[in-house]
């Protein structure tokens, strides 16, 4: 099992664009999160996902910030436009149902500039 | 509401040295609390978990839940444990799982 996939694992772009993250999960997990990680805030969640369906963005920081889970095997992360304060790594998660831990891809670092 | 709380950013400690990375937290209800860590060019992984109270790499924590802390502790630092340590809280039963501000750790030969 390759465990969680992330692409890219670098992203260079300039203010204003677009950008799309992607994400597989676990196959068999249920729950999909994306987290934020800066040197200020840490690991900031924002948003999560169970079987599909968006259970909590109170994280997503602002309506540029859109996410998508359109099958079990795949979800985005999508910033339009981008600002420099976006960057960041940005990680995706996945764990099955129940009290179990969360298993982590290896981060995409986004430069905004 | 939820959160979690590291007070340290940085903690510096001489290989052998006793090391305590302190972890707070608010939540009203039965929390479960773990412990994360990231290793250089690794991927954040799960370090031990309070329901499971066992010891992982020489590493504690206790879940004390009237000082609301659950501080990783171990006796002697080794060189291979300089990582970043994270703090994460998660509700009983739900899916919704923070993380605190995490805690960088090196040990100095």
């Amino acid at each position: 099992d390759a465990g969680v996939i992330q692409s890219p694992r670098h992203e260079v772009t300039e203010m204003g664009q677009e950008v799309t993250l992607r994400c597989k999960p676990i196959s068999g997990h249920n729950s999909l999160f994306w987290y934020r990680q800066t040197m200020m805030r840490g690991l900031e969640l924002l948003i999560y996902f169970n079987n599909n369906v968006p259970i909590d963005d109170s994280g997503m920081p602002e309506d540029r910030f859109s996410a998508k889970m359109p099958n079990a095997s795949f979800s985005t992360l999508k910033i339009q436009p981008s600002e420099p304060r976006d960057s960041a790594v940005y990680f995706c998660a996945s764990s099955p149902d129940g009290p179990e831990k969360l298993f982590f891809g290896s981060g995409t670092q986004l430069s905004v500039l | 509401a939820q959160r979690v709380t590291q007070p340290e950013k940085l903690l510096s400690v001489f290989k052998g040295a006793p090391v305590e990375l302190k972890c707070n937290y608010s939540y009203s209800g039965s929390p479960e609390l773990f412990w994360y860590v990231q290793y250089s060019r690794q991927r954040l992984q799960l370090l031990l978990r309070h329901i499971s109270r066992e010891s992982i790499k020489g590493f504690t924590a206790d879940l004390n839940k009237g000082e609301t802390s659950f501080h990783l502790k171990k006796p002697f630092a080794q060189e291979e444990d300089s990582a970043m340590y994270y703090c994460a809280l998660r509700g009983a039963g739900g899916f919704k799982t923070i993380f605190g501000a995490g805690t960088r750790l090196f040990v100095k030969a």
